[in-house]
């Protein structure tokens, strides 16, 4: 079965850092592309960017325009896992965060939808 | 950045009913070169992840009743469900995918009426 499994939730202090896991199963990891995606409570879906895990320098990485400079993609394809991070969380970080697989396999095209779905991460930044 | 709308915030219709939900997007998501257009549509039932319904505006996904169609072209694209189930509340985003960043309509959240 092709999957995508998050990490667990995460509730941290203003100012603190994170890093949130998805980890890919049931397939050919390092040759898709895959998304993160933001939905803060009771709103719509924000798209934060692509990570290309079998080239995770910033060739493979493509970061939304409004969240460049705020958080940091990487991954570990000998664990066929992506990650996202926050060095220093604010309140308006709270989130559900998702993971999703483009349908496309090409290192250098990524005009896909998303397949496969995480079951998301929610972060809570609280004082 | 391509800004995507959806023509309603909310949707009423009656179990076994047909629902229409818009989406348009403020530049064309049709690509001459292969004739396709870069558009999707997901379901996210509540507590649950987004799920693939459509893409290429009008390709179902493996898996989908064929109750759900998708249609359009260029910049103005329709979501039809027919015979509406009560497992279909859940609010409905479309998805550009022409230009990065790959930009969502805000959402149609569908109600059984």
């Amino acid at each position: 079965e092709v999957q995508l499994v998050q990490s667990r939730a995460e509730v941290k202090k203003p100012g603190e850092s994170v890093k949130i896991s998805c980890k890919g199963s049931g397939y050919s990891f390092s040759t898709h592309w895959i998304g993160w995606v933001r939905q803060k409570p009771g709103k719509g879906l924000e798209w934060m960017g692509i990570i290309y895990p079998d080239d995770s320098t910033t060739s493979g990485i493509r970061y939304s325009p409004s969240f460049e400079g705020q958080v940091t993609f990487s991954a570990d394809k000998s664990i066929d896992s992506v990650y996202l991070q926050w060095s220093s969380l604010k309140a308006s970080d709270t989130a559900i965060y998702y993971c999703g697989r483009l349908t496309g396999r090409s290192s250098t095209y990524y005009y896909y939808a998303m397949d496969v779905w995480g079951q998301g991460t929610t972060v809570t930044v609280s004082s | 950045d391509i800004v995507m709308t959806q023509s309603s915030d909310s949707l009423a219709v009656s179990l076994g009913g047909r629902a229409t939900i818009n989406c348009k997007s403020s530049q064309s998501l049709l690509y001459s070169s292969n004739n396709k257009n870069y558009l999707a549509w997901y379901q996210q039932r509540p507590g649950q992840p987004p799920k693939l319904l459509i893409y290429w505006a009008s390709t179902r996904e493996s898996g989908v009743p064929d109750r759900f169609n998708g249609s359009g072209s260029g910049t103005d694209f329709t979501l039809t469900i027919s015979s509406l189930q009560a497992e279909d509340l859940a609010v409905y985003y479309c998805q550009q995918y022409y230009s990065a960043p790959f930009t969502f309509g805000p959402g149609t959240k569908l109600e059984i009426k």
